[in-house]
């Protein structure tokens, strides 16, 4: 089974619906990361969560909320979905004693 | 912010061939890893690298921490069809009131097609 996984893997959706991203995590680690890629811009991230407790906005995190259910469980929402946000989502995960995160398999989502 | 010019943004190479490919920063990295993007996959960790100057090798693959610590390069010897895919650079700088410690900035990305 996958460490990290990522659910749904592909999200085809109107503007102004409002969508959830879910990801889930069996490494034990207590960083959770959101990402975005688009294509020739690398991965930008959107969210990142140290512990439960933890919530902190990365570089893009304009339109987007996150939701730290359990150490386990990081949720990416889009409350108001907008064709530019139209992208693969990355989910990925830490340990605190290293900087390595092991990334899920992303969600494509496209917003019509 | 910390920003990452990974090079080339894409190659076009036989079997057999080497590839290089790099990343340079304008300011300090305490951590560089370098990442393999799948076509419908997630980044897959390459090489980790922790110190100035440190060279690593996974198989066919070499990795270097630059002295300066504001650059990294990661070769392929002998390419195969599947060494095809994105590679990422990804860097972590010194933590700054305990605020970057954990984030990466990952490089552009370059898109390596290998023809048989």
């Amino acid at each position: 089974d996958a460490d990290v996984t990522q659910t749904p893997r592909n999200r085809i959706t109107k503007t102004g619906k409002r969508i959830m991203l879910e990801c889930s995590q069996t490494k034990g680690h207590d960083r959770m990361y959101w990402y975005r890629q688009d294509p020739g811009l690398g991965l930008r991230l959107i969210y990142y969560s140290f512990d439960v407790k933890d919530i902190n906005k990365g570089e893009i995190s304009d339109g987007y909320s996150v939701s730290r259910q359990a150490q386990a469980k990081f949720s990416l929402s889009l409350e108001s979905a907008i064709p530019n946000q139209t992208a693969l989502y990355f989910c990925a995960t830490s340990d605190y004693s290293t900087d390595t995160q092991y990334f899920g398999p992303g969600t494509r989502l496209t917003v019509l | 912010g910390q920003q990452l010019n990974q090079s080339p943004q894409s190659m076009f190479i036989q079997e057999g061939e080497d590839v290089s490919m790099n990343c340079t920063s304008s300011s300090i990295f305490n951590t560089w890893l370098w990442y393999k993007q799948d076509p419908g996959e997630g980044p897959v960790l390459l090489i980790a690298l922790y110190k100035a100057g440190e060279l690593t090798s996974n198989g066919r693959l070499t990795a270097q921490f630059g002295i300066t610590r504001k650059d990294s390069f990661l070769n392929i010897s002998a390419s195969i069809p599947s060494d095809v895919g994105i590679y990422f650079c990804a860097g972590q700088a010194p933590s700054a009131g305990g605020t970057s410690y954990g984030k990466l900035t990952f490089g552009q990305g370059t898109i390596l097609t290998v023809h048989p």
